[in-house]
């Protein structure tokens, strides 16, 4: 069964400075999709990346990259230059091919201070 | 474009009541999702369906129960609903490729008493 892990406990980032949301997986299937949301307090899911288990980049969004690292199980979120709105719940997800299911970690508190 | 819709927004409801939380999405998606969202736990998926007539058991599917009559709805049911159902549900939807993110209705805040 496929398991998506993000053990950070909530962290504070100083305005316009980086920070890295850290998530590992775990999955038989040679074909999956990574994917990275964003939850403000307001509730809504927003999509802010994705990464395909054959992709040979990193993926990049704006200011999100993705740091894919595919022998680790790794698929770490790189927010640059930190503003007030990044403060939120972030959720890493992956989607396997053979199934189809869509599971989610348990999420990275982030709040931005000035 | 409405995206994914979710009715109710709120609800409260008596232990051992029945409910029906509706999905409805207007993309023409096949996939489709239910999950639960509790502090700490994140997302968990209860059901879902990789289309019209199917339907498939997620992480937690114990005490509901799901329909995909129709293509562009899915359907959640609590036959007998119990506190440890108090939860906000999101329902969610995507295309039939892997590489493609999934939209998300905007919650529904369930609370049992």
């Amino acid at each position: 069964a496929q398991k998506i892990t993000q053990t950070q406990p909530g962290m504070f980032v100083q305005e316009k400075e980086a920070v890295t949301l850290d998530c590992t997986y775990d999955t038989s299937d040679p074909s999956y999709g990574l994917f990275w949301y964003k939850q403000p307090s307001s509730g809504e899911m927003i999509f802010l990346i994705y990464q395909g288990s054959y992709d040979q980049q990193n993926a990049t969004e704006g200011r999100y990259s993705l740091n894919f690292q595919k022998a680790r199980k790794s698929a770490n979120l790189v927010i640059s230059a930190s503003q007030l709105g990044d403060s939120a719940m972030y959720f890493c997800a992956m989607r396997e091919y053979g199934n189809n299911r869509l599971a989610f970690g348990k999420g990275n508190q982030v709040v931005v201070i000035p | 474009n409405a995206g994914v819709t979710q009715t109710p927004k709120f609800r409260v409801l008596k232990t051992g009541q029945s409910m029906t939380l509706l999905c409805a999405q207007d993309m023409n998606h096949e996939y489709m999702y239910w999950y639960r969202q509790d502090p700490g736990m994140g997302l968990r998926l209860i059901h879902y369906s990789v289309g019209e007539g199917t339907t498939a058991k997620g992480e937690v599917p114990d005490g509901y129960n799901v329909s995909r009559l129709k293509k562009q709805n899915f359907l959640l049911g609590l036959e007998s609903a119990a506190p440890s159902q108090t939860s906000v549900y999101f329902c969610a939807s995507t295309r039939d490729r892997v590489n493609t993110e999934a939209f998300f209705g905007q919650g529904t805040r369930l609370t049992v008493v």
